[in-house]
């Protein structure tokens, strides 16, 4: 079966770095993404990953490893607004995106 | 541009009632999705479409339809409501499959 692993809820101080891990079991693989949540709202689109290695964009890096079924969201230099839920979604042989229940952040200052 | 948009925002219902949810976006995308995300879960996919006239099945298609009549347009159905439909509903777009998907702001659907 398909299957999505993250920690359910994580805590940390305002300016450190926190790394969010995922492992995933899927039928194929065609790259993974991860979204960013806050509470009642939309997700959205932080970044994508296809092949191994780390992809920076400003504070956030993604790391992905496909032989390990892993990949992890690494957030530096956290703000306030960075509380909200982290989700991993890999995406499976048919291009399907396969969801993970999300990690709950939670910045304390 | 909107993006994506939603309506309604919000509703309830009561058993046996039916509703259309009507997503729309303004990017020209092909890929629509809708999903729905319960408490303690991961958001699961109901039913796509990659292009105008066309729709599949996702993960939990029971107990809904689409259609996908205008590339724009993307209409989830819900003929007989159930309790167990109580959920907030998600709308994407995408150009296609590797490209980032676009969420709508959500339905949030109570069944009575």
């Amino acid at each position: 079966g398909q299957n999505i692993d993250q920690p359910t809820e994580m805590t940390a101080t305002e300016g450190a770095i926190v790394q969010i891990n995922c492992t995933y079991q899927t039928s194929g693989f065609n790259g993974l993404f991860w979204y960013q949540q806050h509470a009642g709202e939309a997700p959205t689109f932080l970044s994508y990953n296809v092949l191994d290695g780390l992809e920076e964009k400003g504070r956030f890096s993604s790391f992905l490893s496909r032989s390990k079924g892993y990949s992890y969201l690494l957030l530096k230099e956290l703000q306030m607004k960075d509380s909200a839920s982290y989700l991993c979604a890999p995406m499976d042989s048919n291009y399907q995106l396969i969801w993970g229940a999300g990690t709950k952040l939670i910045i304390k200052p | 541009n909107a993006g994506v948009t939603q309506t309604p925002k919000f509703r309830v219902l009561k058993t046996g009632q039916s509703m259309t949810l009507l997503c729309a976006q303004d990017m020209n995308h092909e890929y629509m999705y809708w999903y729905r995300q319960d408490p303690g879960m991961g958001l699961r996919l109901i039913h796509y479409s990659v292009g105008e006239g066309t729709t599949a099945k996702g993960e939990v298609p029971d107990g809904y339809n689409v259609s996908r009549l205008k590339k724009q347009n993307f209409l989830l159905g819900l003929e007989s409501a159930a309790p167990s439909q109580t959920s907030v509903y998600f709308c994407a777009s995408s150009g296609d499959s590797h490209q980032p998907q676009h969420f709508g702001d959500g339905t949030r659907l109570s069944i009575l």
